[in-house]
């Protein structure tokens, strides 16, 4: 079975800081990974994904993650946050390769921005 | 290209009733997934349907079931709703040829259950 932990629940930071968002999973077969951002009152928008390659990834809004797979991690991060950056942010995994799309999603990280 | 796209967005219903939720996919997609968002439980995947077949399923009462339609249409039933059932629940679609297409996501329903 397949586990995924965002090891912060609540993340405040001021406007223009560094961020990180933190993400273990745990699998017993190889995984995809991803990282998901709903804002208020809306669906899930896909930031990034690591499917294989190099183990640094970058997205959409400047956000870039580095998959480590001796630590299982796959965390998220951000040289510099806007105000615009808060919203709920997700971490997921699926099972590399197999027919269907189900995704196991971690409880969720709720990033504030302020100014 | 629109995108996907839920009926309806808010719900009320009493307890024991049932309930059936709609969602239309990007066009030329083939899967449908419905996940439940609560906050106590967070995200969890239901089923999702590819080609009118279910594909897979996650770990809900059989009160849940969905189905899909040759436009790729779905609809997901809850029947003699329970308290509990209260949540967001949203539809992805996707082209699905390999678990790591990407999802895309509605904006959900917001079924209240009282």
């Amino acid at each position: 079975a397949q586990s995924v932990t965002q090891l912060d629940s609540q993340v405040p930071v001021f406007e223009e800081a560094p961020v990180e968002l933190r993400c273990n999973y745990s699998s017993s077969v190889s995984v995809y990974l991803f990282w998901y951002v709903q804002y208020p009152n809306q669906g899930l928008q896909l930031l990034l994904k690591y499917l294989s390659g190099s183990t640094l990834v970058k997205g959409i809004n400047g956000f870039e993650a580095e998959f480590n797979k001796s630590q299982t991690s796959f965390h998220l991060r951000k040289p510099s946050v806007h105000i615009s950056d808060t919203a709920e942010y997700f971490c997921a995994v699926s099972t590399a390769n197999q027919a269907g799309t189900a995704l196991i999603f971690g409880k969720g990280t709720t990033l504030s921005v302020s100014s | 290209k629109a995108g996907v796209t839920q009926t309806p967005r808010y719900l009320i219903k009493t307890r024991g009733q049932q309930v059936t939720l709609s969602c239309s996919p990007i066009s030329g997609h083939r899967s449908v997934s419905w996940y439940q968002q609560t906050p106590g439980q967070g995200l969890q995947f239901l089923f999702e349907y590819f080609s009118e077949t279910q594909r897979n399923k996650g770990n809900f009462p059989g009160r849940f079931s969905g189905r899909q339609f040759s436009n790729s249409r779905s609809e997901m039933n809850v029947s003699t709703l329970e308290l509990g059932d209260s949540a967001l629940y949203l539809c992805a679609s996707s082209l699905a040829r390999t678990s790591g297409n990407e999802q895309f996501f509605g904006p959900g329903t917001r079924l209240t259950v009282l």
